[in-house]
């Protein structure tokens, strides 16, 4: 069974940092590309950052580039957000999703696609002085 | 970057109904379009990807369809357990928007 079990969440001050984790079990984690999904109270889900499987290509959303940095230990079976300079916008809850990756043939060629089949149960940061 | 907008945001409805829920892409993405079911205090739960694909184990009430800009999700015969919010989202590279989402309630 595929699990994921993300951690790290706390209360922490405007301009503080934190470092979350997402453990992985159930399934071989090197083969898989992996992201961070937040959802703020209230609010739906916003993608925060992309890894891939083994490292090498990284995209972040606009609103987190420059203070938040994705990364993985395949070793360990573990996906990592370290989130600096924290701002109130940026409390929600955040969840680690599983990729699977696929291709949809078009007149035009290959488009390549996916989809987050597994998420795990979230963390929430709270950043409030 | 592409955006999505689903209506409607709130809808109503009743046990034994069917339910429509639209997304609208602002510019064209093939089928590349995934639907979400959340419940309060849970993770998203992935129901449709590449737009009218069944994922394992989701009841076959749940159906999507669309191509290219307009995208529905249909709920066929609405169960108790169905009352929740559901979401779009196209990926296809990075970043990979979300709907707004629709709330769907007993009426």
């Amino acid at each position: 069974e595929v699990q994921l079990v993300e951690s790290g969440g706390a209360l922490v001050q405007p301009g503080g940092s934190l470092r979350l984790s997402c453990a992985a079990s159930g399934f071989t984690f090197s083969n898989f590309e992996m992201n961070w999904v937040r959802q703020a109270p209230g609010k739906g889900p916003e993608w925060v950052s992309y890894i891939s499987s083994r490292g090498r290509t990284i995209y972040y959303a606009d609103s987190v580039k420059g203070r938040f940095t994705i990364s993985r230990d395949n070793a360990k079976n573990s996906l990592y957000l370290q989130m600096k300079s924290l701002r109130a916008a940026d409390t929600a809850v955040y969840y680690c999703a599983r990729v699977i990756p696929f291709d949809i043939v078009v007149d035009s060629g290959v488009i390549n696609t996916g989809y987050f089949d597994s998420w795990g149960q979230g963390t929430l940061v709270t950043v409030s002085s | 970057d592409i955006q999505l907008a689903q209506s409607p945001s709130f809808l109503s409805a009743s046990v034994g109904d069917r339910v429509t829920i639209t997304c609208r892409a602002s510019q064209g993405i093939s089928t590349s379009l995934a639907w979400f079911q959340q419940k309060p205090g849970k993770a998203p739960k992935l129901l449709i990807y590449d737009a009218s694909s069944l994922h394992s184990a989701v009841p076959s009430r749940f159906s999507g369809s669309g191509s290219g800009t307009d995208f529905t999700l249909i709920i066929s015969s609405l169960q108790p357990e169905d009352f929740a919010t559901y979401y779009c989202q196209h990926l296809n590279g990075y970043p990979s928007p979300f709907g707004q989402g629709t709330r769907l309630e007993i009426k």
